[in-house]
């Protein structure tokens, strides 16, 4: 079956576009996160939500970065006035429920580099 | 806060030699602990899970057992393959916490003939 999808696969921006990124979880997931992976790093957590809820947005690392999935599917990032330090892999993820230990899939990411 | 520790790598590591790469963890309470693995190219694989102390997970050859006297979640394969080169993460997360995960820094394992 279908998994996680995300696109753009790439984005190059330039300092102060905004950007939007796409995630499509899999079909029926009621969980989804968003992660931010820096080159050589682990991905950090960004948000999270449960259907179309925003339970967690803890990780986002200032006011330019805002997340929504209005019908508790498809999810989009957006990124507001991009400046270098955002550039890194943005992973969705989605999982069945919001147990602890379901399983999360990842997507492919979208991999921003903004000049 | 909650936090993972990996050795740092890369590792290389000849054919059917054995593996292990150290993951230790800081958290309170009790998380569930999991293997992640990225293969070049690919997106990130949930490798194996332990939800409890003493709890062994394996998937593929590869094993790790949670310990919570030394807060840590070794992974370890007896005899690794070239297909088994990739990025591998360690990371934890906790139920009442909606389980985000927190991830190490990853550790790059090569594997040559």
């Amino acid at each position: 079956g279908a998994g996680v999808s995300q696109s753009p696969r790439y984005k190059v921006a330039k300092r102060g576009q905004d950007v939007a990124l796409r995630c499509d979880p899999i079909s029926g997931h009621v969980s989804l996160f968003w992660y931010q992976q820096a080159l050589g790093q682990g991905p950090e957590f960004l948000t999270y939500f449960q259907n179309e809820a925003q339970l967690d947005k803890s990780g986002l690392p200032s006011d330019r970065f805002f997340a929504e999935r209005p019908e508790g599917s498809v999810s989009t990032l957006k990124i507001q006035r991009t400046q270098q330090e955002d550039s890194a892999v943005y992973l969705c993820a989605s999982s069945l429920s919001g147990g602890g230990s379901n399983e999360q899939y990842f997507g492919p990411g979208t991999r921003l580099t903004v000049t | 806060g909650n936090s993972v520790t990996q050795m740092e790598g890369p590792v290389t590591l000849s054919e059917e030699a054995f593996l292990t790469i150290n993951c230790t963890y800081t958290a309170t309470g009790y998380p569930s602990l999991f293997w992640y693995v990225q293969y070049p190219g690919e997106g990130l694989q949930l490798l194996l899970k332990a939800t409890k102390a003493d709890d062994k997970g394996s998937n593929k050859g590869f094993e790790a057992t949670y310990r919570k006297e030394t807060t840590s979640f070794h992974l370890e394969k007896g005899s690794v393959q070239v297909s088994d080169s990739a990025v591998y993460f360690c990371a934890l997360s906790f139920t009442g916490g909606g389980n985000k995960l927190t991830f190490g820094t990853g550790t790059q394992l090569k594997v040559e003939l």
